[in-house]
């Protein structure tokens, strides 16, 4: 079964720096995600990404954020400057035209720690 | 109003019980909706999609009211590896964003 796959699976940096997490979608999928989930609450939205752009994004995804697309084949959030509230599990999703009705895949997850 | 809300639980039922979880979603607009699973620190997974006239597979029944905007869940002759957290999501925005409940968290025992 297809697989979208995410790395590094753990990444501890300190506040400030940046960090750039990687996400390799399933191969034949149009549109992508970053979603997160803060310890012990629920699982947010960040970010859509279709046609090599920012399709939506949430009021989390600020200044700090952004994503790119740089080869066709990885999809990458990057944090310019990580605060420590942005400790969090970091999920990519893809998912194709004909995915909607029946759910998008998602990666294992990065788990941050911002210290 | 939270755009999707669940009873957190935790639901503690013993090996074999019936087990039924609840979900409300706030946007009379949403088209479509699942039920996912989340094992604890791992990624959420579809567990099935929800359709207006019910679906089962298996031992899991999923119900849809779009009149009182409500979803369920229904898991018969529960399995100590039901044990995980029940996600329920809907799908909105021109952009098809998923919206996330909390969970409700099931404990199963033997």
């Amino acid at each position: 079964e297809p697989e979208v796959t995410q790395t590094p699976s753990h990444q501890v940096t300190q506040m400030g720096q940046e960090v750039i997490l990687r996400c390799v979608p399933i191969s034949n999928h149009l549109y992508f995600y970053w979603y997160r989930q803060i310890l012990g609450q629920k699982v947010e939205f960040l970010v859509s990404f279709y046609n090599n752009e920012i399709s939506e994004k949430s009021e989390i995804f600020d200044d700090q954020f952004s994503v790119e697309r740089p080869d066709g084949s990885n999809f990458t959030l990057k944090i310019r400057s990580t605060k420590l509230e942005d400790s969090a599990m970091y999920f990519c999703a893809s998912v194709d035209e004909q995915g909607y009705s029946g759910g998008y895949t998602f990666g294992s997850g990065t788990r941050l720690t911002v210290v | 109003r939270k755009e999707v809300e669940q009873d957190p639980g935790p639901f503690n039922v013993p090996e074999g019980a019936t087990v039924a979880f609840n979900c409300t979603y706030s946007n009379s607009a949403s088209q479509s909706f699942f039920w996912y699973r989340q094992d604890c620190r791992k990624e959420p997974k579809l567990l099935m999609s929800v359709y207006s006239s019910g679906n089962e597979d298996g031992r899991f029944t999923a119900q849809l009211n779009r009149a009182s905007q409500y979803i369920s869940l229904l898991i018969r002759d529960s399995k100590l590896s039901d044990s995980a957290t029940y996600l329920c999501v809907v799908l909105s925005g021109g952009y098809n964003k998923l919206i996330f409940g909390a969970g409700t968290r099931l404990a199963v025992h033997p």
